[in-house]
């Protein structure tokens, strides 16, 4: 119930695509669900968060769609840039440490 | 500001060896955390810290120590490592309970190689 399930493994776009990432889960306490972003060699950065109470949240080209009652999420990166070539953790936290738990990630591609 | 800061970078150790990782932070923040990554795996948290001089464990926490002696300091200690805690072990921080403050932020991970 604490897992946060993450497909695909890995993901090659071409440039101006869009690249979709997806998440799923099951524990329904959880209240925050980040991603972060990895580069090689270094540690993930928070990309994008969104609280359960709203089903969309975009910055720039980075959107989450979220969709409590499939317990689903979604990354979309649109216009993908080979500067987003990175791994995308989707996560979730709940609790009063917010304790996240990760999916294992997604290699992403993007392809000139 | 330098961030979360970990030390070292990389670190070779035998079958049975101690060693203690340090990680450091300079915001001022409450809660911090150790996680290691592997293949396949994303990150799974091993043992974190919401004060000074509090710990408890993660999801991980088997074979390893920490001590939070300091507000910005977290320590993570393998009293006697195996080749099963070969990793790249990350240190995160976060500011506190409020609701806009749930970012960990990250530092730059500590390569492990146990033989």
């Amino acid at each position: 119930q604490q897992q946060v399930k993450q497909s695909p493994q890995s993901l090659i776009v071409q440039k101006g695509g869009i690249s979709i990432i997806n998440c799923a889960y099951e524990n329904t306490a959880f209240d925050y669900f980040p991603w972060y972003q990895q580069f090689p060699g270094k540690g993930p950065a928070l990309l994008i968060a969104i609280r359960p109470d709203v089903s969309e949240k975009k910055e720039g080209r980075f959107t989450i769609s979220f969709n409590k009652s499939a317990k689903q999420f979604s990354l979309h990166i649109m216009d993908s840039q080979p500067g987003d070539s990175a791994t995308y953790f989707c996560a979730a936290s709940w609790g009063s440490a917010s304790k996240i738990i990760f999916g294992s990630g997604t290699r992403l591609s993007i392809r000139p | 500001n330098a961030g979360v800061t970990q030390t070292p970078k990389f670190r070779v150790l035998k079958t049975g060896q101690s060693m203690t990782l340090l990680c450091a932070q300079d915001m001022n923040h409450e809660y911090m955390y150790w996680y290691r990554q592997d293949p396949g795996m994303g990150l799974r948290l091993i043992h974190y810290s919401v004060g000074e001089g509090t710990t408890a464990k993660g999801e991980v926490p088997d074979g390893y120590n920490v001590s939070r002696l300091k507000k910005q300091n977290f320590l993570l200690g393998l009293e006697s490592a195996a080749p099963s805690q070969t990793s790249v072990y990350f240190c995160a921080s976060r500011f506190g309970l409020a609701a806009s403050y749930n970012e960990q932020f990250f530092g730059p991970g500590t390569r492990l190689t146990v033989l």
